[in-house]
């Protein structure tokens, strides 16, 4: 079965300061991986996802397939960023479920 | 455009009660649903999902049940609430969007048993 991992419950970093969130996955096929975010008081809401090779909100995320990972990086954190992030995984592309990681909760301190 | 609702917002149950928890979708037709539980530190637990009308599939054994009783409406229920049962309920729906499935959340159920 597939696993999600983020290493880091609690993460916290001074506005300007590059930030980092991980994710590591297991499955030996060739996965879909998503970042959603949840803000305070705000639903979870899909950020992005490594297929459509996209930059949201100043956020990139590149699949690893040899290191199996799918970190989260941002050049410069704002304090806007602050909030509770996921990383998912659908292990055909087809499947409907996700598998969802435990989550890091961010904070950019001012 | 496509909408989620979940209701309750909040509630607050004494331990042994029965739970009814109802989501809806507006926009969309045959989705396929999703409850989730959020519970602090543990990250989002799927509980059921359902392609179908009268169609669920279980997640993870439990106190909870779910229903399909129409295409855009799904339930969450229990008979008989425990302590643990309390956390944060989402309900989400998804939809096949660049070969692959995207989910999109409700603004969720804060249920506290006591």
């Amino acid at each position: 079965a597939q696993r999600v991992t983020q290493p880091e419950k609690l993460l916290s970093v001074f506005k300007g300061a590059p930030v980092e969130l991980k994710c590591n996955y297991s499955y030996s096929g060739s996965p879909e991986l998503f970042w959603y975010v949840q803000y305070s008081r705000q639903r979870l809401q899909l950020l992005l996802r490594h297929i459509s090779r996209e930059s949201i909100k100043g956020f990139t995320a590149d699949l690893n397939k040899g290191e199996t990972s799918f970190h989260l990086k941002k050049p410069f954190a704002q304090e806007e960023d602050s909030a509770m992030y996921y990383c998912a995984l659908n292990p055909s592309g087809s499947a409907r479920q996700l598998t969802f990681g435990s989550g890091t909760q961010l904070t950019v301190l001012p | 455009s496509q909408t989620i609702h979940q209701w309750p917002a909040t509630l607050v149950q004494p331990v042994g009660s029965p739970l009814s928890l109802e989501c809806t979708v507006e926009g969309t037709s045959n989705p396929n649903l999703y409850w989730y539980r959020q519970a602090a530190g543990r990250g989002l637990q799927l509980l059921f999902y359902s392609v179908g009308i009268g169609q669920i599939s279980s997640e993870v054994p439990q106190n909870l049940s779910a229903s399909r009783p129409q295409d855009r409406q799904f339930i969450l229920s229990s008979k008989k609430l425990l302590l643990s049962d309390s956390g944060f309920y989402l309900c989400a729906w998804s939809v096949w969007r660049l070969s692959s499935y995207e989910q999109y959340f409700g603004p969720g159920t804060r249920l506290t048993v006591t």
